[in-house]
């Protein structure tokens, strides 16, 4: 089956420390993956892509996250995080052979604080 | 430019009335998307659109919801004999292609009374 699980439902974390939010997909899914973010009462929003070329990706907020093949990982990282960064993180990959559809994992909610 | 914008934001209903939720994607994306977000679903895929053809309608979750895309443009999604299960936000993402990034509209909450 075609899954993406994304492994902490809730990561807390203080202000300035650094995060992971891991991601993996199933190796039946194709490998365009993307990291969407939604801000409390938001839409969601494009953080990242992985289409092809180099394995490591970044936002322009600082956010950055590895293609793994081996691994079957797209886990996201941020050196230091902000207040601002609190929402809801969704790792995403397109179906294969399914008209682009998205296949999301279960989210996991960043929660900083001071 | 314009985004992709969904109407209404907001929508509350009675059980067993029909509702329609409407999608206008960024001009020049041929690939439309329907997907569901619920506390106990998640983010699930609906229906999508490639030009006014619908090729995968395979995550409707019943006969009673439909949609149409017309002119290359606005889609509606309708819900018939709405179901309080039916409650959640209804969200609406076009791309300029089948794979590519797709770009959300801000969503439809849907409440079923």
């Amino acid at each position: 089956a075609q899954s993406v699980t994304q492994l902490d439902s809730q990561v807390p974390v203080f202000e300035e420390a650094p995060v992971e939010l891991r991601c993996n997909y199933s190796s039946s899914v194709s490998v365009y993956l993307f990291w969407y973010v939604q801000y409390p009462n938001q839409g969601l929003q494009l953080l990242l892509k992985y289409l092809s070329g180099s394995t490591l990706v970044e936002s322009i907020n600082g956010f950055e996250a590895e293609f793994n093949k081996s691994q079957t990982s797209f886990h996201l990282r941020k050196p230091s995080v902000h207040i601002s960064d609190t929402a809801e993180y969704f790792c995403a990959a397109i179906g294969s052979n399914q008209g682009g559809k998205l296949i999301f994992g279960q989210g996991t909610e960043l929660s900083v604080k001071p | 430019g314009a985004g992709v914008s969904q109407s209404p934001s907001n929508k509350v209903t009675e059980k067993g009335k029909d509702v329609e939720l409407r999608c206008d994607p960024i001009s020049g994306h041929t690939a439309l998307y329907w997907y569901r977000q619920s506390l106990g679903q998640g983010l699930e895929f609906l229906i999508y659109f490639q030009g006014n053809s619908a090729p995968d309608k395979s995550g409707l979750p019943s006969d009673r919801f439909s949609a149409e895309r017309t002119g290359g443009s606005v889609s509606t999604l309708t819900i018939q004999r709405t179901q309080q299960e039916d409650s959640a936000v209804y969200l609406c993402a076009s791309s300029p292609s089948g794979y590519n990034e797709q770009f959300f509209g801000p969503g439809t909450r849907l409440t079923v009374l």
